[in-house]
């Protein structure tokens, strides 16, 4: 069974541009998340989907952030414009229904200089 | 609602010895509770998890963890340290009834001197 797939690995970019992060969960997996993993805490949930709904948005910083889960598979995160706060690793998990483990992508580390 | 707190951000053992990483949690509805563990420019891996069954839960690499409802707990424990443990330790509290966000914890560091 593949993982989750998240796109690119790494990402460079300076301050009041934009940039965006992909992933592709697990094939059948209804739920989706995003996650913020700032260097020495722990993930924190950015946006949480069920199938192309969003469940959970409340942590997610709307002026600058967005994200989108068309047709219920793919998702894609947006910042724009980034600020130097940004960086850190941005994690997608997606797990089938409740009482199940999340899978988690290997992560898209962005830093913002 | 649903909050996590590892008690110990930093655990230093030494290589054979008892691991005790310390979790307690709070949840408004009947959790499900998680350990996971990442190593350094790797992904999260779940350890082990508990969604009601047994209150003591095996994982994987000899890891396993006690739920106590009345101390609110999930503590990781693993009986002889290897040096391959060395990591970054995240407890994950799951409502089951609710939207089912994951809550982590603020992630404990394992380091296993040899």
């Amino acid at each position: 069974e593949a993982g989750v797939a998240q796109s690119p690995r790494y990402k460079i970019i300076e301050k009041r541009q934009s940039v965006a992060f992909w992933c592709n969960p697990i094939s059948g997996h209804a739920t989706l998340y995003w996650y913020q993993q700032i260097l020495g805490q722990g993930p924190k949930l950015l946006i949480q989907f069920q199938n192309n709904g969003v469940v959970d948005d409340s942590q997610l910083p709307k002026d600058r952030f967005s994200a989108e889960r068309l047709k219920g598979v793919d998702s894609t995160l947006k910042i724009q414009p980034a600020k130097l706060e940004d960086s850190a690793v941005y994690l997608c998990a997606s797990h089938p229904d409740l009482n199940t483990e999340a899978f988690f992508g290997q992560g898209t580390r962005l830093t913002v200089v | 609602a649903q909050s996590v707190t590892q008690l110990d951000s930093h655990v230093s053992v030494s290589e054979g010895t008892p691991v005790l990483l310390r979790c307690n949690y709070s949840s408004s509805y009947s959790p499900s509770l998680f350990w996971y563990v990442q190593h350094p420019n790797k992904g999260l891996q779940l350890l082990l998890k508990y969604t009601s069954a047994a209150t003591l839960v095996k994982g994987i690499n000899g890891f396993e963890a006690e739920f106590k409802k009345s101390e609110t707990s999930f503590h990781l424990t693993k009986p002889s340290a290897h040096m391959s443990d060395a990591a970054e330790y995240f407890c994950v509290v799951s409502d089951r009834t609710g939207a089912n966000n994951l809550f982590f914890g603020t992630g404990t560091r394992l380091t296993v001197i040899p």
